[in-house]
């Protein structure tokens, strides 16, 4: 079975400092999707950041980038120029890239990083 | 719709009464989910479909929950018999599976309390 760590339960960053959430998972698969979700007070997942795990370079959306390491099955959120929009709790989750047949795309979620940028 | 709705956004009934979930998913999207979050958790997986039919069903907790999506689009999660327990925010997602990019598009939820 699948499982997704997240040890950081609240997190704090000055205003356009950096921060960096960590995230550690558990598969025996090979071929999988990591992500980084975003859930604002307004409680609507919002997809931050996606990495396919077959692929070696680590994903980048503009002031958001991610640290992949497949062998030590670890994939931290580096958020960088920190802004006030950006409180709010991160998810890390987890999901089968199998195809066709018995792949459900079901995410596994971590519990979570309450990060509060302030001011 | 441009998103996921749900409705309602909000919702308190008392122990024992029924209730119904409405998740409108993302015009085109066949694949449907329903995830619960309970206060503090990242969410769970309850159902998914893929079309009209429950592909998997393994995460719904026992036979007071059931979720329907007749026509292919709208889906409903209907409870039975609440109780205190249930109380959390359903969270419908839906995708569109022919991309194959893993990537869901959630809806705001709906939070549900049990008195």
């Amino acid at each position: 079975a699948q499982t997704v760590t997240q040890s950081q339960p609240e997190m704090s960053v000055q205003e356009a400092e950096t921060v960096t959430l960590s995230c550690t998972y558990d598969t025996s698969e090979n071929n999988y999707y990591l992500f980084w979700y975003k859930q604002p007070p307004s409680r609507q997942m919002i997809l931050v950041i996606r990495q396919e795990a077959y692929k070696q370079q680590n994903a980048t959306e503009n002031r958001f980038s991610v640290n992949f390491q497949k062998a030590a099955k670890s994939f931290s959120l580096k958020i960088s120029d920190s802004q006030l929009g950006d409180t709010a709790m991160y998810f890390c989750a987890f999901m089968k890239a199998r195809y066709g047949a018995g792949n459900n795309r079901k995410l596994i979620w971590g519990l979570g990083t309450s990060l509060a940028v302030n001011p | 719709g441009a998103g996921v709705s749900q409705t309602p956004s909000n919702k308190v009934t008392e122990k024992g009464k029924y209730v119904e979930l409405r998740c409108d998913p993302i015009s085109g999207h066949t694949a449907l989910y329903w995830y619960r979050q309970s206060l503090g958790q990242g969410p769970e997986f309850l159902i998914y479909f893929q079309g009209t039919g429950a592909a998997d069903d393994s995460g719904l907790p026992n036979d007071r929950f059931f979720a329907v999506r007749p026509e292919g689009s709208v889906s409903t999660l209907k409870i039975q018999r609440t109780e205190r327990g249930d109380s959390a925010v359903y969270l419908c997602a839906s995708s569109r599976v022919a991309a194959n990019t893993g990537e869901l598009f959630f809806g705001e939820g709906s939070r549900l309390t049990v008195l």
